[in-house]
């Protein structure tokens, strides 16, 4: 089977704009999850799709927005960059999703740099 | 005070000694995930463990939920080991995974 892909997988944007990034679960997956990785911060649970409904949102402003679609892609939307935005964004996808915790599978990450 | 604390931040060892890195968590938790990350960013989830032992090839990962401890032990370490290693607990209350702050290994050899 494939793995989770992610694309892009580098991005350079100017403060202000907007991004758009995009994560393939692997076959079968229908749980994406969507992590911000920085330096300062480590890593953090942005959001969570499962069946296309968002089931579970992180600390983060209302900049940071994402959907599923019915074939389990899922995107992640940044709008009015900050450069506090400049991170790796990962996504994982699993099997299913719950209250007792369920084996990820992450993509390779997008390398977002905002200047 | 973080929820997840891993130590040591930084672990330097010798090819072929036997490594301990420590994970100890302050909430209620359903599972807690050993993950590795190499550089470039790819993320390889090692475990996921809820109660007891558990082992894969040289690795070893244990936990006491009485005690809020994990633990993860490379046995036999190898250059190729180097990597950030990341606790992280799930919450099932919260439904979202809590990170440690990772532990850098370099084994050198």
């Amino acid at each position: 089977k494939a793995g989770v892909t992610q694309t892009p997988r580098y991005l350079i944007k100017t403060r202000g704009q907007q991004v758009t990034l995009s994560c393939s679960p692997i076959s079968g997956h229908r749980s994406v999850s969507w992590y911000q990785q920085t330096p300062g911060q480590g890593l953090q649970f942005l959001f969570e799709y499962f069946s296309e409904t968002q089931r579970n949102k992180g600390n983060f402003p209302g900049r940071f927005s994402g959907r599923q679609f019915s074939n389990s892609r899922s995107e992640m939307n940044v709008s009015t960059l900050e450069l506090g935005d400049s991170a790796l964004y990962l996504c994982a996808s699993s099997l299913a999703t719950g209250t007792s915790g369920v084996e990820q599978y992450f993509g390779p990450g997008t390398r977002l740099t905002v200047t | 005070k973080n929820e997840v604390e891993q130590s040591p931040q930084n672990l330097t060892a010798q090819e072929g000694e036997f490594i301990t890195i420590n994970c100890s968590y302050s909430v209620g938790i359903s599972a807690l995930h050993w993950l590795q990350q190499h550089p470039g960013g790819g993320i390889v989830s090692l475990f996921m463990l809820s109660s007891g032992k558990k082992k894969h090839g040289r690795l070893i990962a244990t936990i006491n939920i009485q005690e809020k401890h994990s633990s993860l032990h490379i046995t036999a370490s190898h250059p190729r080991d180097s990597a950030v290693y990341i606790c992280a607990v799930f919450s099932g209350s919260a439904r979202q995974l809590t990170f440690g702050s990772g532990t850098q290994l370099t084994v050198l050899p």
